[in-house]
């Protein structure tokens, strides 16, 4: 089907584990994002990516590791998960309208 | 950088008009979005406005100031499921990457009672 998908969409995991969070589109568009949304915070973007091997950092980037060897795919990992880091996750995928995953809902006790 | 203010929060009742508005200050600006967020889903674009003026689709309408640095909704004929929160993003000049910044306000969650 069509879309942006993301995987897992519940995680629980513990403080200094790695967790890695999926998003796939379908549609080839070139820009994927990465953004968490937090209460009182908005959505913040963690990282971009323009194209296949090409990523940039956002407003919130430390603790946090992508990369894109092709262009539908673009994950997310916490190398070392903390409790700051519980949140929800969107994957995005657009160059203006973005379309947004459902979310990647994220608990680090 | 940027900074994007919008009410917390907003009542209104079913059948009537509501107007969220935006007000935003800016290094560079190349547009504003409007987002619905239901709650637990993810947001879903309703509007752009690059310049200034209103810009009308169905039941909801955006209008922009550029010189004021102001937007905003405008939802008719309120229907239960317009309850949700409402995003105004503002696209802003480009970064070091070539891409042009798109910031988030934090949401304007508008309730519609019956």
């Amino acid at each position: 089907d069509a879309g942006i998908t993301q995987s897992p969409r519940y995680k629980i995991t513990e403080t200094g584990r790695q967790v890695t969070l999926m998003c796939h589109q379908t549609w080839s568009h070139s820009y994927m994002f990465w953004y968490r949304q937090d209460l009182g915070h908005g959505l913040r973007l963690i990282y971009y990516s323009a194209a296949a091997d090409i990523t940039d950092k956002g407003e919130v980037p430390d603790g946090y590791v992508v990369s894109r060897s092709k262009t539908e795919n673009f994950p997310l990992t916490l190398e070392s998960a903390t409790r700051s880091q519980t949140s929800v996750y969107f994957c995005a995928s657009g160059t203006g309208e973005l379309f947004f995953g459902e979310g990647s809902r994220l608990t680090v006790l | 950088g940027q900074n994007i203010d919008q009410p917390t929060e907003m009542t209104a009742t079913e059948g009537a008009i509501v107007q969220i508005n935006c007000t935003y200050q800016t290094s560079g600006f190349n547009g504003l979005f409007w987002y619905q967020q239901h709650a637990g889903e993810a947001p879903t674009f309703l509007s752009y406005n690059v310049l200034d003026g209103l810009e009308e689709k169905g039941r909801f309408s955006s209008f922009l100031s550029r010189s004021k640095g102001y937007s905003y909704l405008l939802l008719k004929e309120l229907q239960m499921k317009d309850s949700a929160s409402y995003l105004c993003a503002v696209r802003g000049e480009r970064d070091s990457g070539g891409y042009q910044k798109v910031t988030f306000g934090t949401g304007t969650k508008l309730q519609v009672i019956p």
